[in-house]
């Protein structure tokens, strides 16, 4: 079975703090992506990869960026965190289409 | 726009009942649909998905799902439900994406429902 790992299950920044969130998989699929998970606005796609440096715009990027400089990592930018960010993000990988996805367990982030 | 449709925000059944979750969906083309679910403070599982054939659909943890093209819907159900599946769940559908440098395809999730099994 595919594996995502998230680096941390909990974690609270300080407000105007530069925040990483990694995610990484272990089965070599190409597409990756970064939602955000807000109460009663279900899942919204932040950014998503389908290739080694390659990154494309979800529906929600503003104050985000994204890395992925090699294939089994992608990683999650918050450039200068703010508490409108405070959210659980999901990361999720892709082998090909029609597959689904498979999800990492989540970043619940707190930003004070 | 293509998406999905999650009308109910909370369905409360209890123990042994018939459950049903609904989900209608709106894409263009032919739809690949799926379900997920979520228990507290993990990450989504995948449930089943459909892409063509049968239109019921069996997957994991004795739920299914009917794909009715003319109802443009892909309800969830069971017919005994546990305490245990007490849970988010979530529709998603395949979306085109043609813009941009890569035309690929991403899914796109309904706002989830809370499922609430009463012993």
């Amino acid at each position: 079975d595919v594996k995502v790992t998230q680096s941390s299950r909990y974690l609270v920044k300080r407000t105007g703090e530069k925040v990483f969130l990694e995610c990484v998989q272990d089965m070599d699929h190409e597409n990756m992506f970064w939602y955000r998970q807000d109460p009663g606005l279900g899942l919204r796609l932040i950014y998503f990869s389908y290739d080694v440096k390659m990154k494309e715009k979800g529906d929600i990027p503003e104050g985000y960026s994204v890395s992925r400089e090699k294939k089994e990592r992608f990683s999650l930018i918050l450039e200068s965190a703010s508490t409108n960010q405070t959210s659980m993000y999901l990361c999720a990988c892709q082998l090909d289409s029609p597959a689904g996805y498979t999800f990492g367990s989540g970043t619940r982030l707190t930003v004070v | 726009a293509q998406s999905v449709a999650q009308p109910e925000d909370q369905v409360n059944v209890a123990e042994g009942n018939p459950l049903t979750v609904k989900c209608t969906y709106s894409v263009s083309g032919n739809p690949y649909l799926f379900w997920y679910v979520q228990y507290p403070n993990r990450g989504l599982q995948f449930l089943l998905k459909y892409i063509t054939g049968d239109n019921l659909v069996k997957g994991s943890y004795g739920f299914e799902a009917e794909f009715n093209k003319s109802q443009t819907s892909f309800h969830l159900k069971k017919p005994s439900a546990l305490v245990s599946d007490s849970a988010l769940y979530f529709c998603a559908v395949r979306v085109l994406v043609l813009e941009g440098v890569y035309g690929n395809n991403r899914l796109a999730f309904g706002k989830g429902n809370q499922v609430v099994v009463i012993p």
